[in-house]
């Protein structure tokens, strides 16, 4: 079946300092979204990306996704401590969203 | 509007006992889920429904039933709970032509 794996599992940063989680998945994906779920709280959706070699951009946060659509990358820059929490990718295959592992985000002030 | 809203927040059980996780929303969504997470496993999908009436098995659906009783609520049963079962369990829903979810806050369950 689909996998969706994320690396790295945790990232501890010093305020400031830029952040990258990457994310892969064993098959082509029609599209890839991204969530963050704060410590304690449910994923809130932050964005989708459907086209080869799609870069979209929130403030500080760049989206990537692959050209051959089975990878997608989030960085943040000048991480800020309002950035706690785990970002999870997730990629559809037919009517199921898979969600990749997830890469827990810490910063120190 | 409420969104998603899940029942209980927490549980215990004893290993053996059976339960129902309750899952409804207000938002006239099509598909809802229920998904579990686990540390280092990320969000593991158990059953989703498309639409009501039609239900279907995620990633992990062993030891787990679940109900689209209407389109406002899909329940999760488990009929003899394991301290694998041991989780935190998320519903979300779908509306239609969109692919965002819009989750609930989770149910915390510990199994004994």
């Amino acid at each position: 079946g689909q996998q969706v794996m994320q690396i790295p599992q945790y990232q501890h940063v010093q305020e400031g300092e830029d952040f990258t989680t990457y994310c892969n998945s064993s098959t082509t994906l029609s599209n890839i979204q991204w969530y963050k779920q704060r410590p304690g709280g449910h994923p809130v959706f932050l964005i989708q990306l459907v086209k080869s070699g799609e870069v979209k951009k929130q403030k500080r946060l760049t989206f990537q996704f692959g050209e051959a659509k089975k990878n997608s990358s989030l960085h943040i820059t000048a991480t800020q401590t309002t950035d706690v929490g785990t970002y999870f990718c997730a990629g559809h295959n037919t009517d199921k969203l898979i969600f990749g592992t997830g890469t827990r985000l810490q910063v120190f002030p | 509007n409420a969104g998603v809203t899940q029942t209980p927040k927490f549980q215990v059980l004893k290993t053996g006992q059976s339960m129902t996780l309750q899952c409804a929303q207000d938002m006239n969504h099509n598909s809802m889920y229920w998904y579990r997470q686990d540390p280092g496993m990320g969000l593991r999908l158990i059953y989703y429904s498309a639409s009501e009436g039609t239900t279907d098995k995620g990633e992990v659906p062993n030891g787990y039933n679940v109900s689209r009783l209407n389109k406002r609520e899909f329940s999760l049963r488990l009929e003899s709970a394991a301290p694998s079962q041991t989780s935190v369990y998320f519903c979300a829903s779908r509306p239609p032509k969109n692919e965002k979810l819009f989750f609930g806050s989770g149910t915390q369950l510990s199994v004994l």
